[in-house]
């Protein structure tokens, strides 16, 4: 199972361009990059996934550069609401069933 | 749109009570699953469950818990003697299918139960 890198956390203003960037060296050929997210007191949320280039959707982007090996988690102008930790998340330990292995995430603090 | 739903919002009990965590998955999905996470940390895998019986644990999830899909909507989580340490919060969640090939398929999460153990 790939591990991932995120940051602990970053700051933006409302109306930025808010880029989290993971790490995922030991990422394996099958392996798809997902983000979720998690409001406080709530349960994770799926984003976005992806295998490679960029993948986008009304939510967020996403951008996988050709080797695979980091991606970014892009969201256009960001609310207060967009405040959260974001999990980057990659591929499946390789069991039957698709758990779910959370890292830190990066908390993303977004002020006025 | 359809959602997984769990009860209680929060429970509180006495240390080596007995408590059983309810979750109702979203209909027409397949696989149950339960996570923790204990304040301030991270999201933690528990269990996994397909076609009535376990596909897999983690190493948390030792005799002292239980899971049951006791009808066709209903899935509980049962914690046979609380520990201080089981304090935490608790997720269901559900998915339609493992997709194969090292894609995710999407989970689905509930609210949570947070656990308080007195």
């Amino acid at each position: 199972l790939a591990k991932t890198t995120q940051p602990i956390s970053m700051d933006s203003y409302e109306g930025q361009e808010v880029n989290i960037t993971c790490s995922h060296n030991n990422i394996a050929t099958n392996d798809y990059i997902t983000w979720y997210q998690q409001f406080p007191s709530q349960g994770p949320r799926f984003i976005i996934q992806g295998y490679k280039t960029k993948v986008t959707n009304e939510v967020a982007s996403l951008f996988i550069p050709a080797d695979r090996k980091s991606s970014t988690l892009s969201l256009p102008r960001v609310s207060l609401s967009d405040t959260a930790v974001y999990y980057c998340l990659v591929g499946d330990d390789g069991g039957a069933t698709n758990k779910l292995i959370f890292g830190t995430g990066t908390l993303l603090a977004v002020q006025p | 749109e359809p959602e997984v739903t769990q009860t209680p919002s929060h429970q509180v009990t006495q240390m080596g009570q007995e408590v059983i965590l309810r979750c109702v998955p979203i209909s027409n999905h397949l696989y149950f699953y339960w996570y923790r996470q204990i304040l301030g940390q991270k999201v933690e895998f528990l269990v996994s469950f397909y076609n009535n019986e376990i596909s897999e644990k983690s190493e948390i999830f030792d005799d002292q818990f239980s899971v049951e899909r006791p009808d066709g909507s209903n899935f509980t989580l049962k914690i046979r003697s609380t520990k201080l340490e089981d304090s935490a919060m608790y997720f269901c969640a559900s998915n339609d299918g493992g997709l194969a090939g090292g894609q995710l398929d999407t989970q689905y999460f509930g609210p949570g139960t947070r656990l308080t153990v007195l």
